[in-house]
């Protein structure tokens, strides 16, 4: 099916594990980006990539890794999960100059 | 730090009633502007954009746009208890493609 997913859309992980949220588009877009939102912080961006090997830093990159060896997809890892990002994860996709299409998040707790 | 507000609610509206969202941002060099709206649990969805200054209609949607107040706004005529959600402006700025999002107005249509 054409669009954009994410997997899984839900994880409970402990404190200190690595986890991997995945994210595939398959209108081969450029653009590919990271959010997380927080009740009372909105969405907020933690990588974005411009195209496959091309990634950058958002407003809250810590923690978080990314990569993009394909232009359908965009992972991100966080390398030893914390508390704080406890979270909901949406990734997303664009062409140029036009508004994102989400997927539909990911819900991680982390204990 | 780039800054997009918005009053985040809840704004009650009586169906059939026009419910009016408004929306500022602090980076002068904004050039494309979105609406987002985003059901309890889902993601956000893409309902308007607009680029230049004035109005731009979509059915019973408005988008409103002053660039010489920092001021975008969405109007939703004939409210329906369906369009309660909340509701993200987004704002990108002039050289690149990341969006930064407000913390949303929260509508309710009350029957």
């Amino acid at each position: 099916d054409a669009g954009i997913t994410q997997s899984p859309r839900y994880k409970i992980t402990e404190t200190g594990r690595q986890v991997t949220l995945m994210c595939h588009q398959t209108w081969s877009h450029s653009y590919m980006f990271w959010y997380r939102q927080d009740l009372g912080h909105g969405l907020r961006l933690i990588y974005y990539s411009a195209a496959a090997d091309i990634t950058d830093k958002g407003e809250v990159p810590d923690g978080y890794v990314v990569s993009r060896s394909k232009t359908e997809n965009f992972p991100l890892t966080l390398e030893s999960a914390t508390r704080s990002q406890t979270s909901v994860y949406f990734c997303a996709s664009s062409r140029d100059d036009y508004g994102y299409t989400f997927g539909s998040g990911t819900r991680l707790t982390v204990v | 730090q780039k800054e997009v507000e918005q009053n985040s609610g809840p704004l009650s509206v009586p169906e059939g009633a026009i419910a009016s969202l408004n929306c500022t941002y602090s980076d002068r060099v904004s050039q494309s502007f979105f609406w987002y709206r985003q059901y309890s649990g889902k993601s956000p969805e893409l309902i308007m954009s607009i680029y230049s200054n004035g109005d731009k209609e979509d059915g019973r949607f408005t988008a409103q746009l002053n660039k010489a107040s920092q001021y975008v706004s969405l109007l939703i005529r004939d409210s329906q208890p369906s369009d309660s959600a909340t509701y993200l402006c987004a704002v990108k700025e002039g050289g690149g493609n990341k969006l930064t999002f407000g913390t949303g107005t929260q509508l309710k249509v009350e029957l």
